[in-house]
């Protein structure tokens, strides 16, 4: 069985500082890596994946994670949080083929103070 | 290009009521999923289809919740009878099998409230 950890159910960063939102995860096989975001009253967003390669990748609105096998990490982080930032975040794992069964961790409610 | 379609973005019923989602993928999309998505929660998988054929659907409480992708495109999902526990949020997404995951693209969701 795949499964998910966001230990952080909210994280709070003042504008201006970087960010980092926690994910771990259990899977048989390779696994497969995704970072999606949700506003209130939408749809989940994607944001980045990671696939195989280099194990920082690059994703929307200045996102990027870092996959680090031994720990089964893969940390969502950004530069420098927008108040715009401020929403869910989930990390979600899948094995073999990406578009397999997606399995989502609890989500981390990120807040950006102005 | 159009995302995944939902309808309704809303529903309340009464327990005991019946009451069905209608999801559009992506066009070309081969995979869809149905989550659902309880408040402070992360999605959880109901059912997976590839095409038409529905090769994923170990978490749907198939009692009462039942599922249909007429020609590997559109797809309903519906629950009958409906019980307050229902009441979350329905997602629809899609995906396309391809040798380079491209993840899955959710809809807006269907709010379901059970009164």
């Amino acid at each position: 069985a795949q499964s998910v950890a966001q230990p952080e159910d909210q994280v709070n960063v003042a504008e201006g500082n970087p960010l980092t939102v926690k994910c771990t995860y259990s899977v048989s096989g390779n696994p497969y890596l995704f970072w999606y975001v949700q506003y209130p009253n939408r749809g989940l967003q994607f944001l980045l994946k990671y696939i195989t390669g280099d194990n920082l990748v690059k994703g929307s609105y200045g996102f990027e994670a870092e996959f680090n096998k031994s720990q089964t990490s893969f940390h969502l982080k950004k530069p420098s949080a927008l108040v715009s930032d401020s929403a869910l975040y989930f990390c979600a794992v899948s094995s073999n083929f990406g578009n397999e069964k997606l399995t989502f961790g609890t989500g981390t409610r990120l807040t950006i103070i102005p | 290009e159009a995302g995944v379609v939902q309808s309704p973005r809303y529903k309340i019923i009464e327990k005991k009521q019946p009451v069905a989602f209608w999801c559009n993928p992506i066009s070309g999309h081969n995979t869809l999923y149905w989550y659902r998505q309880n408040l402070g929660q992360g999605p959880e998988l109901l059912i997976r289809y590839e095409n038409e054929e529905a090769v994923d659907d170990s978490q749907l409480p198939k009692d009462r919740f039942s599922a249909e992708r007429l020609k590997g495109v559109d797809s309903t999902l519906k629950i009958q009878p409906a019980e307050l526990g229902d009441s979350a949020v329905y997602l629809c997404a899609s995906s396309l099998r391809s040798q380079v995951p491209i993840g899955a693209f959710f809809g807006q969701g269907t709010r379901l409230t059970v009164v």
